[in-house]
């Protein structure tokens, strides 16, 4: 059974302190992996996709990368205004489905 | 550019009602999406229209639910008649292209079943 792991479910930070969330997961063949930010009363905001083993992207104090079984969220020296929940969500080959993880609730404490 | 648009943002109904949601996406996106996310859990994709036509409705709860997307712009999914674990945000997304693409999310819109 395709699965989509997040961990952890909560993480509460002091600004500044840089940590990392994390997406395991289990289907055949991934086509890809997206990283999604959502803060509270909004749909998710599209943050990274990545298709392959080794792949990294970055976008401000976010890197996201890749490996065959999990993905990392990077966040260094993180700011208030990063609180938010973040998902991540793949798609196994073959399939237009994509399947969410739970996210990681995110709080940055100034 | 305009974002995906839904409405109405919040809806309070009593089981056995109905209920439906609106929404418009992205111009020129030929991909919708509907996904039901319950409190605490990730986004679930109930239909999938590229253009006017329905990719998948695998995890769409046929009996209850029903959605369309006429003329391949905007959608509505309706729920008759809701149950109580109905209760979610109902979330609109679109994207230029079907498959593993960056997908675009309305605000969402937060149904009470009572």
């Amino acid at each position: 059974e395709d699965q989509v792991t997040q961990s952890p479910e909560a993480l509460r930070l002091q600004e500044g302190e840089s940590s990392s969330l994390n997406c395991s997961y289990t289907v055949s063949g991934l086509r890809g992996l997206f990283w999604y930010r959502q803060d509270p009363g909004k749909g998710p905001e599209f943050l990274f996709t990545l298709y392959s083993a080794g792949e990294e992207k970055e976008k401000e104090r976010l890197k996201a990368t890749l490996t065959k079984k999990e993905s990392f969220l990077h966040i260094t020296a993180p700011k208030p205004e990063d609180s938010a929940t973040y998902l991540c969500a793949v798609y196994k080959g073959g399939s237009y489905i994509p399947t969410f993880g739970r996210g990681t609730s995110l709080i940055v404490h100034p | 550019e305009a974002g995906v648009a839904q409405s109405p943002r919040y809806k309070i109904i009593e089981k056995r009602q109905s209920v439906a949601f609106w929404c418009n996406p992205i111009s020129g996106h030929a991909t919708l999406y509907w996904y039901q996310q319950i409190l605490g859990q990730g986004p679930k994709l109930l239909i999938q229209f590229q253009n006017n036509g329905v990719v998948d409705d695998s995890q769409l709860p046929k009996d209850r639910f029903s959605a369309e997307r006429l003329k391949g712009v905007d959608s509505t999914l309706k729920i008759q008649p809701a149950k109580l674990e109905d209760s979610a945000v109902y979330l609109c997304a679109s994207s230029l292209l079907q498959g593993a693409y960056e997908q675009f999310f309305g605000p969402g819109t937060r149904l009470t079943v009572l």
